[in-house]
């Protein structure tokens, strides 16, 4: 099962750009890299997803390597609403053939003012 | 949160009493999951539905029976309540399992 590794913690500045590396140097040829994010007490949030080419939506962009070994999600004008702990995940299947989601430690990020 | 809502979103229980937690949808995905989080543990899947009827154990199931009699609702029962259970109970859905999974408010249990 591929595994991933991110900085346990990050900063950034309002405003900016905030780029969160991964690394997913085991990953498959058919597994999708996905990316969440748990504001503090709350429900993991769905950002973003993608297996080979680079992802863009009204959250966030994608950036997978061409080896699809890494990959960094791009928050382009981070606000201070965008602290939170963003996990790097890529999909397992279960036996029933219904895929979960394994979370990591993630990589926390404060945006600061 | 995607039409998901979790109830109680907070419970106080003593050990050894059953507790059940709802987990409700109103975007009639077929798959349901029940997740809890530690710390140090990050989310660890209890158990998962992929139909009305159909459930499956996921990596931490002992101590946990569900059930799906209807689309719009997964119940997360423990049977006998223990102190490692403590914890926060996230429930989520997703269309398909290619799909992303969407996370309800989360239910935070004490078992003392």
């Amino acid at each position: 099962d591929a595994k991933t590794t991110q900085p346990p913690s990050m900063d950034c500045a309002e405003g900016r750009a905030a780029n969160l590396p991964c690394n997913h140097s085991t990953i498959s040829g058919n597994e999708y890299v996905y990316w969440y994010r748990q504001i503090h007490s709350q429900g993991p949030q769905y950002i973003i997803h993608g297996l080979k080419n680079n992802e863009t939506n009204e959250m966030a962009s994608l950036i997978i390597t061409e080896d699809r070994k890494s990959s960094t999600l791009i928050l382009p004008h981070a606000t201070l609403r965008d602290t939170a702990v963003y996990y790097c995940i890529v999909r397992l299947k279960t036996q029933g053939g219904s895929e979960k989601l394994v979370f990591g430690k993630g990589t926390k990020l404060t945006v600061n003012p | 949160d995607a039409g998901i809502t979790q109830s109680p979103r907070h419970k106080v229980t003593e050990t050894g009493t059953p507790v059940t937690l709802r987990c409700h949808q109103t975007e009639n995905h077929r798959y349901m999951y029940w997740y809890r989080q530690d710390p140090g543990h990050g989310l660890r899947l209890i158990h998962y539905s992929y139909g009305v009827k159909d459930t499956d154990k996921g990596e931490v199931s002992d101590g946990y029976s569900v059930s799906r009699s209807k689309t719009e609702d997964f119940l997360l029962t423990l049977e006998s309540a223990t102190s490692s259970q403590t914890s926060v109970y996230f429930c989520a859905i997703s269309v398909e399992p290619s799909l992303p999974q969407y996370f309800g408010p989360g239910t935070r249990l004490t078992v003392l």
